[in-house]
């Protein structure tokens, strides 16, 4: 069974820094590009970044970009998000989702039970 | 940016037609997605590519996509499709994926 599951969110103050983890397992990582995607409270999903399957393409939304990292451990079956200076506005349910390529086109396929962040003093 | 605007509600009478649109500039160039994600759980992907259906997604889950506007059609609605449902693209001018805002459907 394909499956994702989040680790590592919490509560941290503004201005301060979070590592979110996802582990895959029941089906090949290396072979996959994966995403992040929160969702605010009440709200609706926000991509946040993507990762090609060997690491050396990535994206940012322009929300986090400069502040939040991606990064893969292909070894380990494991993507992360480092996130670093986090705002109010961050407070968010995270969700990790593979991207399911075919032909030119990609989509999200399963995605993680999600890990809540939230941010505040 | 690219923008994709839904109606925040939609409401359907059990065993009716629910249809849910996504705007967006010349959106029938673009490959679409729908995600179902009912409270308290992750998304759920119920068409990929306009209008094909991963497996396990019952046959009353179809979608469409031309010119300004994609729709997801939901026939014979149940109970169990109350859910919101999110369209998503990918947007090669931005090197980025964006969703639409949601839509709840609300089964009366």
């Amino acid at each position: 069974e394909v499956q994702l599951v989040e680790s590592g969110g919490g509560l941290v103050q503004p201005g301060g820094s979070l590592r979110l983890s996802c582990a895959a397992s029941g089906f090949t990582f290396s072979s996959y590009e994966m995403n992040w995607v929160r969702q605010a409270p009440g709200k609706g999903l926000e991509w946040v970044s993507y990762i090609s399957s060997s690491g050396s393409t990535i994206y940012y939304a322009d929300s986090v970009k400069g502040r939040f990292t991606i990064s893969r451990d292909n070894a380990k079956n494991s993507l992360y998000l480092q996130m670093n200076s986090l705002r109010a506005e961050d407070t968010a349910v995270y969700y990790c989702a593979r991207d399911v390529a075919a032909a030119s086109y990609n989509w999200f396929d399963p995605w993680g039970q999600g890990t809540l962040v939230t941010v505040s003093s | 940016s690219y923008v994709l605007t839904q109606p925040p509600s939609v409401s359907v009478a059990p065993g009716q037609t629910a249809r849910i649109t996504c705007g967006g500039n010349n959106i029938g160039s673009k490959s679409v997605h729908w995600y179902q994600q009912k409270p308290g759980q992750a998304p759920v992907l119920v068409v990929y590519d306009d209008s094909d259906r991963p497996s396990g997604i019952p046959e009353r889950f179809s979608g469409s996509n031309s010119g300004n506007t994609a729709t997801l059609t939901i026939s014979r609605v149940e109970a169990g499709d109350e859910a919101d449902y999110y369209c998503q693209v990918w947007d090669s001018s931005s090197d980025s994926w964006v969703f639409g805002g949601g839509t709840k459907l609300t089964v009366l």
